[in-house]
């Protein structure tokens, strides 16, 4: 079945720095979706993205679907405090009301 | 934006007992609904989809006589899991898109923190 591999599992930064993550697939997928997941909470999406080769920014996150429509990035730019969390990446296949496949996720952890 | 309200947040419950975890679509109507499960520091897994007025569709190795899932009307779900265990004990998510309206991307809800006890 279809995968999403999604790395780094964890990164520890600085605040300010600038962060990227990214998911590929062996398979197409026609939507993908960033997610973020706070603790004991249900995931926020972040950014959809419904088109290869589409970039799309929501404040200082910015996105992009791949050409090859198997891979997808998420940077986030000068991090800050709130930004920790848990990223998930996901790809939809065909219509809306497909299910959704998860990547296992980026934590991101802030250091003081 | 759309949103989607899962009650109850929270559940402990005794072994042998059944819970019944309801997801609803506040301001649009949920064509299609998404039961997940999440171990602690893992993803997402789904469980089963469900469209409104017929027959859920569950996940392989998922199963279907334990979690009861009835979607009634197009902005309620609810997820019954019967007989819970301990093993049961999880972070169940629900999400909600409708087909309607142009590009609806996936909606969750906050979550039902299960716990048998």
């Amino acid at each position: 079945g279809q995968q999403l591999n999604q790395s780094p599992q964890s990164m520890f930064i600085q605040e300010g720095e600038d962060v990227s993550m990214n998911c590929t697939s062996s398979s197409i997928f026609n939507t993908w979706l960033w997610y973020k997941q706070d603790p004991g909470e249900g995931p926020v999406l972040l950014i959809a993205l419904y088109k290869a080769g589409e970039l799309t920014s929501n404040g200082r996150l910015t996105a992009q679907f791949g050409i090859t429509r198997k891979d997808s990035f998420l940077n986030i730019s000068a991090s800050i405090p709130s930004d920790v969390g848990i990223y998930f990446c996901a790809g939809q296949l065909y219509r809306r009301d497909d299910k959704i496949i998860f990547g296992k996720g980026t934590r991101l952890h802030i250091l003081p | 934006g759309a949103v989607v309200s899962q009650h109850p947040s929270r559940v402990i419950c005794k072994s042998g007992t059944s819970v019944k975890i309801e997801c609803r679509s506040l301001d649009f109507q949920a064509t299609t609904m998404f039961w997940y499960r999440q171990f602690p520091k893992q993803s997402l897994m789904l469980m089963a989809t469900s469209n409104e007025g017929s027959k859920a569709t569950y996940e392989q190795g998922v199963e279907k006589d334990k979690f009861l899932i009835n979607h009634a009307s197009l902005t309620l779900s609810t997820l019954t899991v019967t007989s819970a265990h301990p093993e049961d004990s999880s972070f169940y998510i629900c999400s909600a898109t409708s087909l309607s309206g142009g590009n609806s991307p996936l909606h969750f809800g906050n979550g039902t923190r299960l716990t048998v006890t």
